[in-house]
């Protein structure tokens, strides 16, 4: 039934360590989003895949790097992992510029 | 910067009063979306207004959108305690579908 799933829930790791995050869609939709969302819950987009072609890259450090497999899936991946990189990351999707439906997030800790 | 700006932060209310948010923002809008947050949960879509509408009522919820001001507020009428989440407004420009947040306006409705 989920509609935007995201795995891991959690996700705990050293600094220095390479970590992905999956993400996917049931719902049919065309463009998914990575959101990331810090300390002070706020939330600010990364990137955006439409039909499976990046539209959206923010000023994001390239150690991250989105990786859309099919329209129903956008992982991201995270290389030489920072301090600064723990937050909670969001997926979302949509039908074009409609509304969006977040996934349930995940949380990175980077110790 | 489109971002937008939430005003109360905070909010603290009684159950049964009526609660209002309000959001700024800076530049023009193809709609303008709320969404609420659960503390350590995604984040759900509550309604959206597009820029040529000025109200739309969603069962308990009120939004009115002021483009001349930049302004939208969210009206929760009698408030319930599973009400208390953090309140994120949400633009988009006129090229698409990336989403600017607020800083969200957290609100404690006490039983």
């Amino acid at each position: 039934d989920t509609a935007v799933s995201q795995t891991p829930k959690y996700l705990v790791t050293q600094m220095g360590n390479d970590k992905s995050i999956k993400c996917e869609q049931n719902l049919g939709h065309d463009t998914m989003y990575w959101y990331k969302q810090d300390s002070k819950k706020f939330l600010k987009i990364m990137f955006s895949y439409n039909n499976k072609e990046l539209i959206i890259n923010e000023t994001v450090p390239n150690r991250f790097s989105p990786k859309s497999p099919d329209k129903a899936h956008l992982n991201l991946h995270i290389n030489s992992l920072e301090l600064g990189d723990s937050a909670v990351y969001f997926c979302a999707s949509s039908q074009w510029a409609d509304t969006q439906y977040f996934g349930p997030g995940t949380r990175l800790t980077v110790l | 910067s489109q971002q937008g700006e939430e005003d109360p932060q905070a909010l603290s209310i009684q159950e049964g009063e009526n609660a209002t948010m309000n959001c700024s923002y800076k530049t023009s809008i193809n709609n303008l979306q709320w969404y609420r947050q659960n503390s350590g949960r995604g984040l759900v879509h509550l309604i959206l207004i597009r820029s040529n509408e000025r109200e739309k009522h969603s069962g308990r919820l009120r939004v009115t959108l002021d483009t001349s001001k930049k302004s939208s507020s969210l009206l929760i009428t009698a408030s319930r305690a599973a009400d208390t989440a953090s309140y994120f407004c949400a633009t988009d420009g006129t090229s698409g579908s990336r989403l600017t947040f607020g800083e969200g306006t957290q609100l404690t409705v006490n039983p």
